[in-house]
C-alpha cells in the first residue's frame, strides 16, 4: 500500500520561531507533493505545492523536495499563533492516476 | 471562486443503518473525492471519481458505496453503520491534470449510537 509518513506527530514552537515539518513517501513513483493546512472545525486548504527537486519559497513558507531520498519538508519562518493547525503532506503518483494520498499529519502549536 | 457544500453537516444514525452523505461543487471540476478523518488524524481515501458516472476505489472502500450521477455532485453511502465509524467525512474536488490542488468542503460529522 502506498504511504506517506509525517514527523513529528506534534510540534510546539514559540511565536516568531521556525517550525520544520517532515514527510517521507514509500513509493518512488510519487512525483507531485502538496502541503495542506487544516484549522480546527474546517476542511483542509492547500498551502503550497512542490514538484521539482530543491526549494520553493512562498512568503514565510519554504518547501523542500528531494526525490532521491523520497523526502519533502516544510519550514515556517516567523511562526504566528494563527499558524497553529494540523499540517498534511499529500502525494500523487506520476501518470494518469488521480489518486492522492495524505499523511497522518503534524499538529503545530505556536505559543504567544 | 467556487464552493463545496456537504450535507448534512452532522448526521446521527443507529448501528446497522444505511446512511448517505451528499456533496455538491460549483467549481466545474472533473474529479471528486471522499476522505474519512478520524478524530484529528490523517485523511484516508474512500472513493474518487474522475468524471460523471466513474467510480474508483480508495484504500478504505469496504463498507461504503458511492455515486456520481452528475459532474457537480458526489454521494457517499455507509452501507451498515458501525460504532467505530464515528468520523468526519470530507469531500473534495480538483480540476483534471497533473498538478491541480484539492478544494475541500467543511466536512460531515457522523455519530453512530
Amino acid at each position: 500500500q502506498q504511504k506517506v509518513q509525517q514527523s513529528p506527530e506534534s510540534l510546539s514552537v514559540p511565536e516568531g520561531g521556525m517550525a520544520s515539518l517532515n514527510c517521507t513517501s514509500s513509493d518512488r513513483n510519487f512525483q507531485y507533493f502538496w502541503w495542506y493546512r487544516q484549522h480546527s472545525g474546517e476542511g483542509p486548504k492547500a498551502l503550497m505545492s512542490i514538484f521539482s527537486d530543491g526549494d520553493k519559497k512562498e512568503g514565510r513558507f519554504t518547501a523542500h523536495l528531494n526525490k532521491a531520498s523520497l523526502h519533502v519538508s516544510l519550514h515556517i519562518r516567523d511562526s504566528q499563533p494563527s499558524d497553529s493547525a494540523l499540517y498534511f503532506c499529500a502525494a500523487r503518483v506520476q501518470g494518469g492516476s488521480a489518486k492522492l494520498i495524505f499523511g497522518e499529519g503534524t499538529k503545530l502549536t505556536v505559543s504567544s | 471562486g467556487g464552493i463545496i457544500t456537504q450535507t448534512p453537516k452532522f448526521l446521527i444514525g443507529q448501528e446497522g443503518q444505511k446512511l448517505t452523505l451528499k456533496c455538491q461543487q460549483n467549481f466545474n471540476h472533473d474529479t471528486m473525492y471522499w476522505y474519512r478523518q478520524d478524530s484529528g488524524k490523517g485523511l484516508r481515501l474512500i472513493y474518487y471519481s474522475i468524471t460523471e458516472n466513474d467510480l474508483q476505489k480508495g484504500d478504505l472502500s469496504e463498507g461504503y458505496d458511492a455515486s456520481r450521477e452528475k459532474k457537480s455532485s458526489f454521494s457517499l453511502t455507509v452501507t451498515s453503520a458501525q460504532k467505530n465509524e464515528m468520523a468526519v467525512f470530507l469531500c473534495a474536488s480538483r480540476l483534471g491534470g497533473r498538478t491541480g490542488q484539492l478544494y475541500f468542503g467543511e466536512g460531515s460529522k457522523l455519530t453512530v449510537l
